[in-house]
């Protein structure tokens, strides 16, 4: 694909659900970031993998949030037991390697009620 | 830790008027500085970077190190330049790319 693929778009949970965010970089990437957006603020690092190696996942905020990309391609992040601070816009980027700029997707948007 | 202030949420302007977008960052060491724009209804994307120099749609940053600043500047802007900026910082050699909280900037006819 052209650009970096981010689906649902859009997902409407109740609290306690779990939800899987799916991203398709691109191809060829191998550097994969995850962001959170809440409304009125901008990105917050969530984690990185380089390839299927998640070597930063300092910004994950607690332990139900989980991430992976086990072929080092397609990365899923899963939110275990939904709260409602958990709504916010989930942005996930591949990073081309030749000069480090970030593609972003558009960005699920995660609605918890 | 880094950190990336923007300290306008929103700034208006007329049309052929100068716009300066504020920021400031808190690092120790080395870093580089970016400006990312989401127009509306697109996907956030890079607009300039410190260390091109370079000016793209007409606008310019210069990294002050002496005031850790990064103010992003455009002499005549234009209605297509309302968007959402962000400035954000990478220490290099890093992964964490920190984003400030945006400025949106509205261009009046």
């Amino acid at each position: 694909g052209a650009g970096v693929s981010q689906s649902p778009r859009y997902k409407v949970a109740k609290r306690g659900q779990d939800v899987a965010l799916r991203c398709d970089p691109i191809s060829g990437h191998v550097s994969l970031f995850w962001y959170q957006q809440a409304l009125g603020q901008g990105p917050e690092f969530l984690t990185y993998f380089q390839n299927e190696a998640q070597l930063d996942k300092s910004g994950l905020p607690s332990d139900r949030f989980f991430a992976e990309r086990p072929e080092g391609s397609v990365s899923t992040l899963k939110i275990q037991r939904t709260q409602q601070e958990d709504s916010a816009v989930y942005l996930c980027a591949s990073r081309r390697q030749s000069d480090g700029e970030l593609f972003f997707g558009e960005g699920s948007r995660l609605t918890v009620l | 830790a880094q950190r990336v202030t923007q300290p306008e949420k929103l700034l208006s302007v007329f049309k052929g008027a100068p716009v300066e977008l504020k920021c400031n960052y808190s690092y120790s060491g080395s870093p580089e500085l970016f400006w990312y724009v989401q127009y509306s209804r697109q996907r956030l994307q890079l607009l300039l970077r410190h260390i091109s120099r370079e000016s793209i749609k007409g606008f310019t940053a210069d990294l002050n190190k002496g005031e850790t600043s990064f103010h992003l500047k455009k002499p005549f802007a234009q209605e297509e330049d309302s968007a959402m900026y962000y400035c954000a910082l990478t220490p290099l050699g890093n992964n964490d790319m920190r984003f400030g909280a945006g400025t949106r900037l509205t261009v009046k006819p």
